[in-house]
């Protein structure tokens, strides 16, 4: 069973360009997240994500940032116009469907964002 | 709101020493509990974790035990290793609901031959 993947793992962008980040979970699993590591801090969450709804956004800023999750394909974290604070590490998560007492979360890679 | 604050870095070992760091907790509920680990350049991995009340997690030599009392999950390892460099990550998540994961600031361990 293949682990959480992530593309592109380094991402370098230009100000004011639009970044795409990719997160494709675990086989059997519908729920995504999103977290933003800035340099030298821990994980932020930004977005929690089930087929084709947002759950929670309450951590994605409030301009620039959007994210998707279609019922086809990969979840989509979208950036647009990047400006240099938005350079961090970018994780996805994955669980499966809430029904257990305990709640795991499987990490992919991360995508290195770097604006310049 | 939900928060973890774990001890700050950077912890510097020699080889072979005990390992301590200390990890406490604010949760409205019965949150379970985590310990996460961050090899260089790579994304988290779930090291242990324990789900209620003096519930002991281990793993590769670490434990760590829910007190519910002092709000504490202090991660413990009797001889650490140079491979054990990393980033440690205390992290919760409140039972029921959905799944969002409160961190730490994480801190950096550093074992020296």
């Amino acid at each position: 069973n293949a682990g959480v993947m992530q593309n592109p793992r380094h991402l370098v962008r230009r100000r004011g360009q639009e970044a795409r980040l990719r997160c494709s979970p675990m086989k059997g699993h519908s729920h995504v997240y999103w977290y933003r590591q800035l340099p030298e801090e821990g994980l932020k969450f930004m977005v929690y994500l089930q087929k084709e709804n947002i759950i929670d956004e309450s951590g994605m800023p409030k301009e620039r940032f959007s994210a998707e999750f279609p019922k086809e394909g990969p979840s989509i974290l979208r950036i647009q116009q990047v400006v240099r604070g938005d350079s961090a590490a970018y994780f996805c998560a994955s669980s499966p469907r809430a029904a257990s007492s305990y709640n795991e979360q499987f990490f992919g890679p991360g995508t290195r964002l770097t604006v310049l | 709101g939900d928060s973890v604050t774990q001890m700050e870095g950077p912890v510097t070992l020699s080889e072979e020493a005990f390992l301590t760091i200390n990890c406490t907790y604010t949760a409205t509920g019965y949150p379970s509990l985590f310990w996460y680990v961050q090899y260089p350049g790579e994304g988290l991995q779930l090291l242990l974790k324990a789900t209620k009340a003096d519930d002991k997690g281990s793993n590769k030599g670490f434990e760590a035990t829910y007190r519910k009392e002092t709000t504490s999950f202090h991660l413990e390892k009797g001889s650490v290793q140079v491979s054990d460099s990393a980033v440690y990550f205390c992290a919760l998540s409140e039972s029921g609901g959905y799944q969002k994961v409160t961190f730490g600031i994480g801190t950096k361990l550093q074992v020296i031959p």
